[in-house]
């Protein structure tokens, strides 16, 4: 069973608008969470995180929001890009902090 | 500049050959990881290791190996190829501390 989901395989956006991706979890043992941005053949790259002592990280247009009552997550990007257009995973990591449970993925295109 | 490279980057086999995949990183990393990204899986975790001699399975290792002679490889064995396996395999490594890790290019791998 999925600890970590991603419900939409992919979401469809016009430049300068909001792109809003979801993501929920089950286990409430995930105490850090990231987003990572992965182009066609190339490796995924980190993008942003939250701790869950948050409930808001903000970096440029990347705002990311963690609602721990409702184990959901979710990342913004304002005003969106055509060069956003990538798949974005996310990623919740155990009490632990040695390992990352992956999402499905959602693929996002920014329409210019 | 330290990076982390992964060979071959392509590989055709057939059903039952031994496979290996490299995967090299020059930050002095300790911790080193093998993803599967599968379509709607996202990035399942085979093996990992936290240092040299450390190896540990994964989500799915089940006809993986791993050995970790040194801190830069951490090479991926495939020892009976089987077509479920066909995937495209991410390395990558992490310092310690939170969460963030940096990834290779991949390793697209069919076997036929």
């Amino acid at each position: 069973d999925q600890q970590v989901k991603q419900n939409s395989p992919s979401l469809s956006v016009q430049e300068g608008r909001i792109s809003i991706l979801n993501c929920d979890y089950t286990n409430s043992m995930f105490d850090y969470f990231l987003w990572y941005k992965k182009y066609p053949a190339e490796g995924p790259t980190f993008l942003i995180s939250i701790s869950s002592i948050k409930d808001k990280n903000e970096d440029g247009r990347f705002t990311v929001f963690l609602n721990k009552s409702a184990k959901h997550l979710s990342l913004h990007i304002v005003p969106s890009q055509p060069g956003d257009s990538a798949v974005y995973f996310c990623a919740a990591l155990n009490n632990a902090g040695n390992m990352l449970t992956f999402g499905g993925g959602t693929r996002l295109m920014v329409k210019p | 500049d330290a990076e982390i490279t992964q060979s071959p980057r392509h590989k055709i086999t057939e059903t039952g050959r031994q496979v290996t995949l490299a995967c090299h990183q020059t930050w002095n990393h300790n911790n080193m990881f093998w993803y599967r990204q599968d379509l709607g899986h996202g990035l399942r975790l085979i093996h990992y290791s936290y240092g040299v001699h450390d190896t540990n399975k994964g989500e799915v290792s089940d006809g993986y190996s791993v050995s970790r002679s040194n801190t830069e490889d951490l090479p991926l064995t495939l020892e009976s190829a089987a077509s479920s396996q066909t995937s495209v395999y991410f390395c990558a490594s992490r310092a310690g501390g939170n969460g963030e890790q940096f990834f290779g290019p991949g390793t697209r791998l069919t076997v036929l």
